[in-house]
């Protein structure tokens, strides 16, 4: 069966120190694998999203970065963290556009960032 | 470009009555689905319920249900019989069939009254 992880579940980082998070797809191949962000009481923010190895769309200019480096692998980083970088983050999957049967969007069990 | 639109920022409902959260969105395309998830607080995202654009039928699943008008571009969710363990943030989202795009509202934040 399909499932995704995503980790750390909880993070607290000082400013300017690094950042991973990783989210990993299991049971599916080239998956179409996204990045959001949600602030306190606020909808879900598209960061990243991508439909292969190595292909990344950036949806809003920021101090986040995205990499896949495998099929099922999908990391968001920062090399310097700001305090608005504060937020949950989820990573969210969709079935292969070359299987329409059955599309859902699977998400991953979140991460908290608190930035201090 | 697609657009999901709610434009119900909040809404709130006593317990054992029903609520419709609304939900609207702007597409060319006919090969769509439609999907409305919970969102409690521990900000686990829930599926409720899903929807296939070529289907006329309306899904249901068991309390919830959706009035899905495609021509008026209409997606609404009504929540009968509703529940304490209802209360949450609702998300509608829209995936283009055969594409990466996929789009969310901005939520409607439901309250249910004992």
């Amino acid at each position: 069966s399909q499932t995704i992880h995503q980790w750390p579940a909880t993070l607290v980082q000082p400013v300017g120190s690094p950042l991973s998070l990783e989210c990993t797809v299991e049971g599916t191949s080239n998956p179409n694998l996204y990045w959001y962000r949600q602030a306190a009481g606020r909808g879900l923010q598209l960061l990243f999203y991508s439909v292969g190895i190595g292909q990344i769309s950036s949806e809003v200019p920021q101090n986040l970065s995205a990499s896949r480096p495998q099929d099922r692998q999908f990391i968001l980083s920062s090399k310097k963290l700001l305090l608005s970088d504060s937020g949950f983050y989820l990573c969210a999957w969709v079935r292969s556009t070359r299987d329409r049967v059955g599309n859902t969007i699977y998400f991953g069990e979140g991460s908290w960032l608190t930035v201090v | 470009a697609q657009t999901v639109t709610q434009s119900q920022p909040e809404m709130s409902v006593q317990e054992a009555e029903t609520v419709t959260l609304s939900c609207t969105y702007d597409t060319s395309e006919s090969d769509y689905y439609l999907f409305w998830y919970k969102q409690p607080p521990s900000r686990q995202m829930i599926l409720v319920i899903r929807q296939e654009a070529y289907k006329q039928q309306n899904a249901t699943e068991n309390r919830f249900s959706v009035n899905f008008q495609k021509a008026a571009k209409s997606f609404s969710l009504k929540i009968s019989d509703s529940q304490l363990g209802d209360a949450a943030m609702y998300f509608c989202a829209y995936i283009q069939g055969g594409s990466e795009k996929l789009v969310f509202g901005k939520g409607t934040k439901l309250t249910v009254n004992p």
